[in-house]
């Protein structure tokens, strides 16, 4: 089974960037769909991105469009998501997704972000 | 955006009984393709997530045939036949039919 590993959390200050990364051990990572989903600790799931097996489709959560930006290197079974214009809302633990389409198959065990001065 | 609604938000279980619980979305899950984007997922204490059931009655690979789900439009369940310890945590309906896919707020299930 594919397994995800995600990196690029941390402490960002409010309006800063932050490149989350997420590998991939498998070429079977092409197959896949791909999201990035977020939950505040304690609280629940929220879906942010997803992008399709070859990366020229994506889609985003309302409050994240404009903001963020999802990508992959199917080449370096990696997914990535540039966050901009960070707030503090965007504080959470972002989980890498991986599946059939819309399906959530496969999660990594998340990166925490922390937006605060 | 699909707003999606379960009930009941908490839910204490006895081990070896059934349990169920409901998720209601704000617009018909049911695709042209005569699928259902309804998925269920678990998220056991300390762990990520994992996928329980897709497409409304659809279990994932290595789910416990006491999990099943059903329903079809804008009302679906989850019910687990026999409780077992191993089963606490909160559980989570999510749709796909439209985008953003969004999810309920969870029913955490624990043992009485």
């Amino acid at each position: 089974e594919v397994q995800l590993v995600e990196s690029g959390g941390g402490l960002v200050q409010p309006g800063g960037s932050l490149r989350l990364s997420c590998a991939a051990s498998e070429d079977t990572f092409r197959n896949f769909w791909m999201h990035w989903v977020r939950q505040v600790p304690g609280k629940g799931l929220v879906w942010v991105s997803r992008i399709d097996k070859d990366g020229s489709g994506a889609s985003y959560e309302g409050s994240v469009k404009g903001r963020f930006t999802i990508s992959r290197d199917n080449a370096k079974n990696t997914l990535h998501l540039l966050m901009n214009s960070l707030r503090a809302e965007d504080t959470a633990v972002y989980y890498c997704v991986g599946g059939s389409g819309t399906i959530l198959e496969h999660w990594g065990q998340g990166t925490l972000v922390t937006v605060s001065s | 955006d699909i707003v999606m609604t379960q009930s009941p938000l908490s839910l204490p279980v006895t081990p070896g009984e059934p349990a169920s619980i409901s998720c209601r979305s704000s617009q018909s899950l049911l695709y042209s393709n005569g699928h259902n984007y309804l998925d269920w997922y678990v998220q056991k204490p300390g762990q990520s997530p994992q996928l329980l059931i897709y497409l409304a009655s659809n279990r994932a690979s290595g789910v416990p045939d006491r999990f099943s789900g059903s329903g079809s439009g804008t009302d679906f369940t989850l019910r687990i036949t026999r409780v077992e310890a191993e089963d606490v945590g909160v559980y989570y309906c999510m749709q796909a039919q439209q985008t953003p896919q969004t999810f309920g707020q969870g029913t955490k299930v624990e043992i009485k």
